[in-house]
């Protein structure tokens, strides 16, 4: 167990429907970044928040985004979805004290299954 | 552009046997590198990472890697595979843009002979 949970496990919806994944961070980490897994793209990195703030930003589509609040939780929003959005959305956290570093360990959540039909 | 290319999206080896996971990389500064682990249906989970304090790199389970600059290499070696390391493997480094932005290679599924 990594310390970091994600809900919903599974989510099935329909496309152009709007979903929110949830990601609780590992006590004390500051640092949420969330990926993709998918079978025709792989591993992709969407976007890193540290404290609040947006730090780094990947392969994210206009339809996603996501936000940190206050208490460190971080919630995914993907949009108008299509078929080409089901995959595995993994959460994962680092410490990050002081901005973080390079080396930082990243603590991968089970993940949130969305299939859209 | 920085990237990372694992040679070989499959690779079988007999139980006790070498395994090698190949990775080589791209990266135009000083790169963090790293391995992770995924078992079926599971988060990934770290196995080692560079830290540029050794070339030599121990993880858990028995694997290393070793850090080769001039050929731009990360593979990921365990002296006797063992049934319980039959899982996909991924190679990452990780770019220091004000954040840090993960890239992952492909992949490599790891199977484990009787």
């Amino acid at each position: 167990d990594s310390g970091v949970t994600q809900t919903p496990k599974h989510l099935i919806t329909a496309t152009g429907q709007r979903v929110t994944l949830r990601c609780s961070p590992r006590s004390g980490d500051l640092s949420v970044y969330w990926y993709q897994q998918s079978l025709d793209q792989g591993l992709q990195f969407l976007i890193q928040y540290y404290n609040g703030e947006e730090r780094a930003k990947g392969n994210i589509l206009e339809r996603f985004s996501a936000q940190q609040f206050p208490d460190l939780h971080s919630e995914l929003n993907l949009s108008s979805l299509e078929l080409g959005d089901s995959a595995l959305y993994f959460c994962a956290s680092s410490g990050g004290v002081a901005g973080g570093q390079g080396t930082d360990t990243q603590y991968f959540g089970p993940g949130t299954r969305l299939t859209v039909l | 552009a920085q990237s990372v290319t694992q040679l070989g999206s499959h690779v079988s080896v007999s139980e006790g046997a070498l395994v090698l996971l190949r990775c080589n990389y791209s990266s135009s500064v000083p790169p963090y590198l790293f391995w992770y682990v995924q078992y079926p249906n599971q988060g990934l989970q770290l196995l080692l990472k560079y830290t540029s304090a050794a070339t030599l790199v121990k993880g858990i389970n028995g694997f290393e890697a070793e850090f080769k600059k001039s050929e731009t290499s990360f593979h990921l070696t365990k002296p006797s595979a063992h049934m319980s390391d039959a899982a996909e493997y991924f190679c990452a480094v990780t770019l220091n843009t004000g954040g840090f932005k993960t890239i992952f290679g492909a992949g490599t599924r790891l199977f484990v002979k009787a």
